[in-house]
């Protein structure tokens, strides 16, 4: 398995302050995303990244900003975070270009914003 | 990419074979099969996936119908351990620069019972 570590994996935070959570991987994968997982909903795209300094949008971007300084590192951020991202967060990375499809995903990171 | 049908849950006995249908009747051409599981609260776990021709891993067996509209996870001898949530998906390619379009439904939840 991929060595995905997700920090932190608790977090309680108010409304309006900022957060960062940390995607870090072992394996020098190409690829990194950000999910959220939310009851009555599949996993949600966030952000993905396809490179150092290359970043997109997925789906349910607004609110969130991410970077990737390093192979290694995926940054998310919640500039100002409202309750509406109470969420489980889940970071997962892929395989370069021309490998096999499969996700490898973190452990995850369970959010409240009160 | 293809969306996909499962039933919300199913029940299977310790030691016996689990089989979870997948219907993908959209799927076209090009696009492979998926198979994931999240047990409780963690990452989800790749288990397998395939074109056209039925494959086996240490995990699992996929098999796919021959019109690929639909397909047949089976967990040969189903352990306590296997209960999850199921999730087939179906993507464009092998590529994992392909992942960003994934669409992630809401799986189906294997119970497997003593």
């Amino acid at each position: 398995d991929a060595g995905i570590t997700q920090s932190p994996r608790h977090k309680v935070t108010e409304t309006g302050t900022p957060v960062t959570l940390r995607c870090h991987q072992t394996e020098n994968h190409r690829y990194m995303y950000w999910y959220r997982q939310d009851p009555g909903h599949g996993l949600r795209l966030i952000h993905y990244s396809y490179g150092v300094k290359d970043t997109d949008k997925g789906e349910v971007s607004d609110g969130y900003s991410v970077s990737r300084s390093k192979t290694e590192d995926f940054l998310l951020t919640l500039e100002s975070a409202t309750s509406s991202q109470t969420s489980v967060y889940f970071c997962a990375t892929g395989r370069g270009q021309g490998a096999t499809g499969e996700l490898f995903f973190g452990e995850g990171s369970r959010l409240t914003v009160l | 990419d293809a969306k996909t049908t499962q039933p919300p849950s199913m029940d299977c006995a310790e030691g016996r074979a689990a089989n979870l249908p997948c219907n993908h009747s959209t799927i076209s051409g090009n696009e492979y099969v998926y198979w994931y599981r999240q047990i409780h609260s963690q990452g989800p776990q790749y288990i397998i996936h395939g074109l056209k021709n039925n494959e086996t891993n240490e995990m699992a067996s996929l098999i796919i119908t021959e019109d690929r509209k639909s397909s047949t996870l089976i967990l040969p001898h189903a352990t306590l351990r296997d209960t999850a949530v199921y999730y087939c998906i179906v993507r464009v390619s092998d590529d994992a620069g392909n992942n960003r379009k994934l669409i992630w439904g809401l799986g189906t939840s294997l119970a497997v019972n003593p």
